[in-house]
């Protein structure tokens, strides 16, 4: 089983709104990801988390707040987001860090009004 | 930073031909991965490269891990409908532990 899943598949949000997506894996991986990708472009990293810490953040503005509440889980809370901030976001995960094969999740498409 | 060159960025083929698609790089990495993207999905991976020179197949794909660590290709023989979407290389080398995307190749096929 390599099932990452993600939820919600859609969401439309106001820029006052706050909103979480939701990521889910039950491989036993200690390691997962939060990407953003817009479209026909190239997914890029946003977080990394390693054994329930985050240990890589690209430099991403504090709308963006990730969450990871146990080893199977991992949240991306969303506040005060702008209309560019539109696009799909992936969730992954692999065995651990050092681990190059990751397993990505169906995404969330957002859109920000 | 690093990048990885993919190409072609498209390609329109027939149904039934076979289709190349490359990743070139110019540092070494440690590891190929080439996954797939459908529209509004996620990248589903189709093979993953850890040697060089390493040649691996899944069903009708084929991928190399080219020897120079510096380049990979897919090749997709006996095109279908259902092989339409993106096919992103990603690499990884040594001194970090982050995949590094290509560009992506956008693929049509015509029934």
């Amino acid at each position: 089983d390599t099932e990452v899943t993600q939820t919600p598949k859609h969401l439309v949000m106001g820029m006052t709104n706050k909103k979480s997506l939701k990521c889910e894996q039950h491989m036993g991986h200690r390691a997962m990801y939060w990407y953003k990708q817009k479209a026909k472009k190239p997914p890029e990293l946003m977080f990394v988390y390693s054994y329930e810490k985050l240990s890589i953040n690209e430099s991403v503005p504090s709308r963006f707040s990730p969450e990871c509440p146990n080893s199977s889980l991992l949240n991306l809370h969303l506040h005060a987001l702008q209309p560019e901030d539109s696009a799909l976001y992936l969730c992954a995960s692999s065995q651990d860090r050092r681990e190059e094969t990751q397993y990505f999740g169906p995404g969330t498409r957002l859109l920000v009004l | 930073g690093q990048q990885l060159n993919q190409s072609p960025q498209s390609m329109f083929i027939q149904e039934g031909e076979d289709v190349s698609m490359n990743c070139t790089s110019s540092s070494i990495f440690n590891t190929w991965l080439w996954y797939k993207q459908d529209p509004g999905e996620g990248p589903v991976l189709l093979i993953a490269l850890y040697k060089a020179g390493e040649l691996t197949s899944n069903g009708r794909l084929t991928a190399q891990f080219g020897i120079t660590r510096k380049d990979s290709f897919l090749n997709i023989s006996a095109s279908i409908p259902s092989d339409v979407g993106i096919y992103f290389c990603a690499g990884r080398n040594n001194a970090g532990n982050m995949l590094t995307f290509g560009g992506g190749t956008r693929l049509m096929v015509k029934p």
